[in-house]
């Protein structure tokens, strides 16, 4: 079935840094994958929607100069964040599917990365 | 998307079956109604979908009453590792596909 990975697993990095978050649909190509954040003891968010050759679009309230989406190709997508801050701790998610719009071809989730802001 | 009413958290033996209800009286003729599951500090993982008619995997049954209006996820033998948190979701598809809402779910603990 199809996989969708995520690296790293877990990350600590100091106030101020950036890190950056790598996201890959492994056995499909993915023209659209879609980011999403979880705060602890709390639900899934969406944050935004990551398009191959464009630019990503942003959920209201979601920083686009602070979470830096790159989608360089049909297999990776990139969560970048910039200046992080303790407050952005939280556990990102992606996902994708191998025909997007389609319900047959529901969402696959990666298993998200846990970031940890000192 | 629909908004939709789960329990809190259910209890379950395992080995017997879980039956996890959702109620989701806006729906809307579009609207999917999706299972998803999220096991501890992992990402969700999908379990079943349907429209109206009742659906069966090697996971679980999707059962959707005639209105559409609820629907139960039946796991027919639950094991340990069936303890999650349990996401019922209304999705249309189209634009608003991958675009899904999560909801507090049912927490779903199967005991020995």
């Amino acid at each position: 079935g199809a996989v969708v990975s995520q690296h790293p697993s877990w990350v600590i990095c100091k106030s101020g840094t950036s890190v950056k978050i790598e996201c890959r649909s492994l056995d499909f190509q993915a023209t659209t994958m879609f980011w999403y954040r979880q705060f602890p003891k709390q639900s899934l968010m969406l944050m935004a929607t990551s398009n191959e050759g464009s630019k990503a679009t942003y959920e209201q309230g979601v920083e686009k100069d602070k979470f830096l989406i790159n989608h360089a190709s049909l297999t990776l997508s990139t969560l970048t964040v910039t200046s992080a801050h303790p407050e952005d701790s939280s556990f990102y998610i992606c996902s994708a599917s191998p025909l997007p719009g389609v319900h047959n071809s529901p969402l696959h989730f990666g298993n998200g990365t846990r970031l940890t802001v000192t | 998307d629909a908004k939709t009413t789960q329990p809190t958290s259910m209890d379950c033996a395992e080995g017997r079956a879980a039956n996890l209800p959702c109620n989701h009286s806006t729906i809307s003729g579009n609207e999917y109604v999706y299972w998803y599951r999220q096991i501890h500090s992992q990402g969700p993982q999908y379990i079943i979908h349907g429209l109206k008619n009742n659906e069966t995997n090697e996971m679980a049954s999707l059962i959707i009453t005639e209105d559409r209006k609820s629907s139960t996820l039946i796991l027919p033998h639950a094991t340990l590792r069936d303890t999650a948190v349990y996401y019922c979701i209304m999705n249309a598809g189209g634009t608003s596909y991958g675009k899904l809402t999560f909801g507090q779910g049912t927490i779903l603990t199967v005991h020995p």
